[in-house]
């Protein structure tokens, strides 16, 4: 275990459907990210959360919407999604923002797939 | 912008050495973290190289040279449990597309 957790660990969804993706982390850390995981692909970087403030958002459809109600969870709520938005979905925090010095805690990753 | 670019696989023994390059484009480089995903799992830090040369931390060793824009990881006393993709990442949160390593009995 990470300390960090995500919720659910499968979801499959239709377009038309709205949902939610939850991630806990339980290390007191700052910074939280949401990462997309397709297969062959590198690991993208979607949403950064510092002290619970956007700081970065890398193009990201506006069909993802994050939500960082305190520096211990994340949301990110999912609506009219495409078949290609499929893939595995990773969470992340670490102590802070200044770099990839700071070691970064996954989350098991929710499996999404879209009908 | 940046990228990373790695082997797709790589196949070796127990007990034996196996190094997993990353070579990488980029502007604003300060350094390369490694991360390990077993199958099903989330990914696990292994170690980050801020400055060039070699970081060791027990059977793992990472490499960087800033002027060859390269670095590697080095897996010594291969086990079967270091089965797993092994990636590469900037600290600019740009990672590489991984390299799948099968430990063969």
């Amino acid at each position: 275990e990470t300390g960090v957790t995500q919720t659910p660990r499968h979801l499959v969804m239709g377009m038309t459907n709205k949902k939610s993706l939850k991630c806990e982390q339980h290390l007191g850390h700052n910074a939280m990210y949401w990462y997309k995981q397709s297969a062959k692909k590198p690991l993208e970087l979607m949403f950064v959360y510092s002290l619970e403030e956007r700081v970065e958002n890398n193009s990201v459809p506006s069909r993802f919407s994050p939500e960082c109600p305190n520096s211990s969870h994340l949301f990110l709520h999912l609506h009219t999604l495409q078949p290609e938005d499929s893939a595995l979905y990773l969470c992340a925090s670490s102590q802070d923002r200044t770099g990839f010095a700071n070691e970064q805690f996954f989350g098991p990753g929710t499996r999404l797939t879209v009908l | 912008g940046q990228s990373l670019e790695q082997p797709s696989e790589v196949t070796a023994v127990e007990g034996a050495i196996v190094q997993i390059n990353c070579t990488y484009q980029t502007s604003g480089f300060y350094g390369l973290s490694w991360y390990q995903q077993h199958d099903g799992g989330a990914p696990t830090f292994l170690s980050y190289n801020g400055l060039d040369g070699l970081e060791e931390t027990g059977r793992f060793s990472s490499f960087l040279s800033r002027s060859d824009s390269y670095g590697y990881l080095l897996l010594q006393e291969l086990q079967m449990k270091d089965s797993a993709s092994y990636f590469c990442g900037s600290d600019k949160l740009i990672f590489g597309t991984g390299t799948r390593l099968q430990v063969f009995p």
